[in-house]
């Protein structure tokens, strides 16, 4: 079957554009996860969504960030009035729900989407 | 807040060579992960490891949690194994993964 997918691959913006990025999950994946990594460094968690719940934002580093999902489908981040510090890969994920056997939470990663603020 | 420690950060062997990474983590952990990020950047979860040891093929990882360490061995390397390899803890029964910073590794042929 078909992994995660996302896109763009790779987005050139200017400084202060507003850009949106898209994550397709594993069809049946209910929690699904958006990371930022910057050159050389591991990933950071930005956000957590799991089914119906309330998202965890509590990663997100400021409040042009933001991020929607509708039901247990497509995921858009949005970053608005970019900031060259918002250059990175930006890296989907998605997982089956969390349960009581531990290898349930194996999540697995999208190609990611390659930002650039100029 | 925990601390992910991977050594040695950068590590170039020669193809056939086998070799150890390790993770150090601060606090105590409900799980523990590794991960490989290929030369393309994709990345494949490859242990999923909270305690004790695992093997699959040339790759093996065992994870000390009392003593907050975790290592992964890589036998008989191969140039397909080069890229980035990472350890990310999950603290508690909380979801996040909090990510050590990798260790990147090249094999030469």
């Amino acid at each position: 079957g078909a992994g995660v997918s996302q896109s763009p691959s790779n987005k050139v913006t200017e400084k202060g554009k507003d850009v949106e990025l898209r994550c397709d999950p594993i069809s049946g994946h209910t929690a699904l996860y958006w990371y930022r990594q910057r050159l050389g460094q591991g990933l950071e968690f930005l956000i957590y969504f799991q089914g119906n719940s309330a998202p965890d934002k509590s990663g997100l580093p400021s409040d042009r960030f933001s991020a929607e999902r509708t039901g247990e489908s497509v995921s858009t981040l949005t970053i608005q009035r970019t900031q060259q510090e918002d250059s990175a890969v930006y890296l989907c994920a998605s997982s089956l729900p969390l349960g009581p056997a531990p290898d349930t939470y194996e999540q697995y990663f999208g190609p990611g989407t390659r930002l650039t603020v100029t | 807040g925990i601390q992910v420690e991977q050594s040695p950060p950068d590590l170039i062997l020669q193809e056939g060579a086998n070799s150890t990474l390790r993770c150090n983590f601060s606090d105590s952990v409900n799980n523990l992960q590794w991960f490989h990020q290929n030369p393309w950047g994709q990345l494949i979860n490859l242990f999923y490891i909270p305690s004790g040891t695992k093997q699959n093929g040339r790759l093996s990882a065992t994870t000390v949690a009392t003593e907050r360490y975790s290592l992964l061995y890589i036998s008989s390397s191969q140039t397909t194994d080069s890229g980035v390899y990472f350890c990310a803890v999950e603290l508690d029964s909380n979801y996040q993964l909090i990510w050590g910073a990798g260790t990147k590794l090249i094999i030469k042929p």
